[in-house]
């Protein structure tokens, strides 16, 4: 069974923190993807990797930015956390060839206050 | 620039009645739209897709139909039950420089016992 992991459900951080979000697949799928998820604007995607290393820009990249230094951990960093950035934030996976079916983890609820 | 969208947010419906989730799709080009279903306190899940070229698939008591005249998109769940009541988001494939998944806002789908 596929399974994605994040390293937290829920989270509180105050402005200016740095936050670090840890996503986990066991599937050895080689893209890896960070949305957040905010009412009545489903999910945006802020950045993408495709490889250990190599990382893109989504819609929504300002604010953040993302490491992978191994192909099953992809993680998202908000260097200066600010109160616009209290969201659900969602990473997911896929396997080449089969883009649109992405595997999700449950997602963390970060408060920024 | 493109946009999913257009849909009731929310939809309530008797149990054991069917259910009809509508999207509107914007891009002519995608080749995949996608229909996923997001239980409270989850990550999106995978329901069904369907090519472009088809007008009809159907799954496990679920059938997306495909309009491109008027790109138009539906998720009809059969003899709806408590377990179906979620967010369901319409999304579509993108082929730009990599492959992206365009995310409509969602629905919401309460089941009434």
């Amino acid at each position: 069974d596929v399974k994605v992991t994040q390293s937290s459900r829920y989270l509180v951080k105050r402005t200016g923190e740095k936050v670090f979000l840890e996503c986990v697949q066991d599937m050895d799928h080689e893209n890896m993807f960070w949305y957040r998820q905010d009412p009545g604007l489903g999910l945006r995607l802020i950045y993408f990797s495709y490889d250990v290393k190599m990382k893109e820009k989504g819609d929504i990249p300002e604010g953040y930015s993302v490491s992978r230094e191994k192909k099953e951990r992809f993680s998202l960093i908000l260097e200066s956390a600010s109160t616009n950035q209290t969201s659900m934030y969602l990473c997911a996976s896929i396997s080449v060839g089969r883009s649109y079916e992405q595997y999700f983890g449950p997602g963390t609820r970060l408060t920024v206050t | 620039g493109e946009s999913v969208g257009l849909h009731l947010p929310t939809l309530s419906v008797q149990e054991g009645d069917n259910s009809i989730i509508n999207c509107a799709y914007s891009n002519s080009a995608s080749d995949y739209f996608i229909w996923y279903k997001q239980e409270s306190g989850k990550g999106p899940q995978f329901i069904i897709d369907i090519r472009s070229n088809m007008d009809k698939r159907q799954g496990q008591r679920v059938t997306v139909l495909l309009n491109k005249t008027v790109k138009h998109l539906s998720l009809q769940i059969a003899a709806t039950q408590p377990g179906d009541s979620a967010v369901y988001f319409c999304a579509e494939e993108e082929k730009t420089s990599y492959d992206k998944v365009i995310f409509g806002p969602g629905t919401s789908l309460s089941v009434i016992p």
